[in-house]
């Protein structure tokens, strides 16, 4: 069955760096996502990809992330110079259109977990 | 703006037995999408189950069903014959027709014992 993967699985960081996490969405799928997970809180939406656009982002998503589909598999999200408060898993999901034009359910890869020191 | 609440923190439930997953959401739109994810220890969040709002059957997926009433915007996950891999962490999520983003709730730890 096919799976949205992300590499690396563990990320530590010095704050002020730069990261970049990757995802391979499902193959046929059109709408790429990231959210991420704070520890002990609730899975947040940072942003939607379609397009080789920006569809929807959150009040989270600032200047400091930015998203790319470099080529026809890979969908980055770079966080310019981390911070302690950018340590959390990081979710890239995927989905395809349903028949009706909507957007068909959001298929979540195993997650990146960042840690900023 | 919608929000979604899962009021029990964690749930325990005995192998073999049903449990049922509370979720309640708020909402002024009438087309909407309801999801309920699991996340095992692996963090990896795995869709269980999907509701269209216009859609007035309960969906069911094998041993998982949900019980939607759309005038109460509630949407409970009920897990029968539990099995020791239905232990994790279990959210329901939230999807207006028109915007991506799914909207969380803060999650049912849900531990099986043998």
């Amino acid at each position: 069955e096919p799976e949205v993967t992300q590499t690396p699985s563990h990320q530590v960081t010095q704050m002020g760096q730069e990261v970049i996490l990757r995802c391979v969405p499902i193959s046929n799928h059109l709408y790429f996502y990231w959210y991420r997970q704070i520890l002990g809180q609730k899975v947040e939406f940072l942003v939607s990809f379609y397009n080789n656009e920006i569809s929807e982002k959150s009040e989270i998503f600032d200047d400091q992330f930015s998203v790319e589909r470099p080529d026809g598999s890979n969908f980055t999200l770079k966080i310019r110079s981390t911070k302690l408060e950018d340590s959390a898993m990081y979710f890239c999901a995927s989905s395809d259109f349903m028949a009706s034009g909507l957007q068909e359910t959001q298929y979540f890869g195993p997650g990146t977990r960042l840690l900023v020191l | 703006a919608q929000t979604v609440t899962q009021s029990q923190p964690e749930m325990s439930v005995q192998e073999a037995e049903t449990v049922t997953l509370s979720c309640t959401y708020d909402t002024s739109e009438s087309d909407y999408y309801l999801f309920w994810y699991k996340q095992p220890p692996s963090r990896q969040m795995i869709l269980v189950i999907r509701q269209e709002a216009y859609k007035q059957q309960n969906a069911t997926e094998n041993r998982f069903s949900v019980n939607f009433q759309k005038a109460a915007k509630s949407f409970s996950l009920k897990i029968s014959d539990s099995q020791l891999g239905d232990a994790a962490m279990y959210f329901c999520a939230y999807r207006s027709h028109n915007t991506d983003k799914l909207i969380f709730g803060t999650g049912t730890r849900l531990q099986v014992f043998p």
